[in-house]
């Protein structure tokens, strides 16, 4: 079992819709975690992080589920601009301790 | 500015052949990272560093070397031992995962096509 799993998409939704990734991780041990951005071809760009309270960053939403293992992206209110891959990021808290990346959920939203 | 630099953004090497790929980080951090990244996949972790003068294997290790002298840099050396070299490289750098904030930092990765 991947130790962060991701659907791969990808999700083709319309302008203006909300769309929802989630994310499970294996290690129980996890303690940071991240929604990175990756555009076709660039390097992956810090989008938000996810604290334990869940967070909110203008049409972006994170949440966090400790016992049940996972992590949420919502998006509300999707732009064309939105369109990328999205990646989940796991820092465990013991062992190795380097971010573990989901293989990415590819969004693409539509005029 | 501070920032994350790869060096180079293209790289071609005849197949056989050792190639290094830099990485230069002014941002202080103490942790560095080597990613692989191959057509519609994830990143896969091929070495780490938390400090200087120490690092990890990551998953994808074989056919791969690195070493870390200077906190500044963490170069990728592509061995001819590594079956399938070709992909997207990318570096990054991070406090360590000890601290609050471990949001890493991305050079802008460098493509290598071994031929």
């Amino acid at each position: 079992r991947k130790e962060v799993e991701q659907d791969p998409g990808p999700f083709n939704v319309p302008e203006g819709a909300t769309v929802a990734f989630n994310c499970t991780y294996s290690n129980s041990a996890s303690q940071s975690f991240f929604w990175y951005r990756q555009d076709c071809r660039k390097e992956p760009k810090l989008l938000m992080s996810v604290y334990s309270s869940g967070n909110e960053d203008g049409r972006f939403t994170a949440q966090l589920n400790r016992a049940s293992q996972y992590i949420s992206l919502l998006i509300r209110d999707s732009k064309l601009s939105d369109s990328a891959t999205y990646l989940c990021v796991v820092v465990m808290d013991t062992g190795r301790r380097a971010l573990t990346f989901g293989s990415g959920t590819r969004l693409q939203v539509q005029p | 500015d501070g920032g994350i630099t790869q060096s180079p953004k293209y790289l071609f090497r005849k197949e056989g052949q050792n190639v290094t790929l830099s990485c230069e980080q002014n941002l202080n951090h103490d942790a560095m990272y080597w990613y692989r990244q191959d057509p519609g996949q994830g990143l896969r972790l091929i070495y780490y560093s938390q400090i200087v003068n120490d690092f990890q294997k990551g998953d994808i290790a074989e056919g791969y070397s690195v070493s870390r002298e200077k906190k500044e840099s963490f170069p990728l050396t592509v061995t001819s031992a590594q079956k399938n070299p070709t992909a997207f490289y990318l570096c990054a750098s991070s406090m360590p995962a000890e601290s609050m904030n471990t949001e890493a930092f991305f050079g802008q990765g460098t493509r290598l096509t071994v031929v």
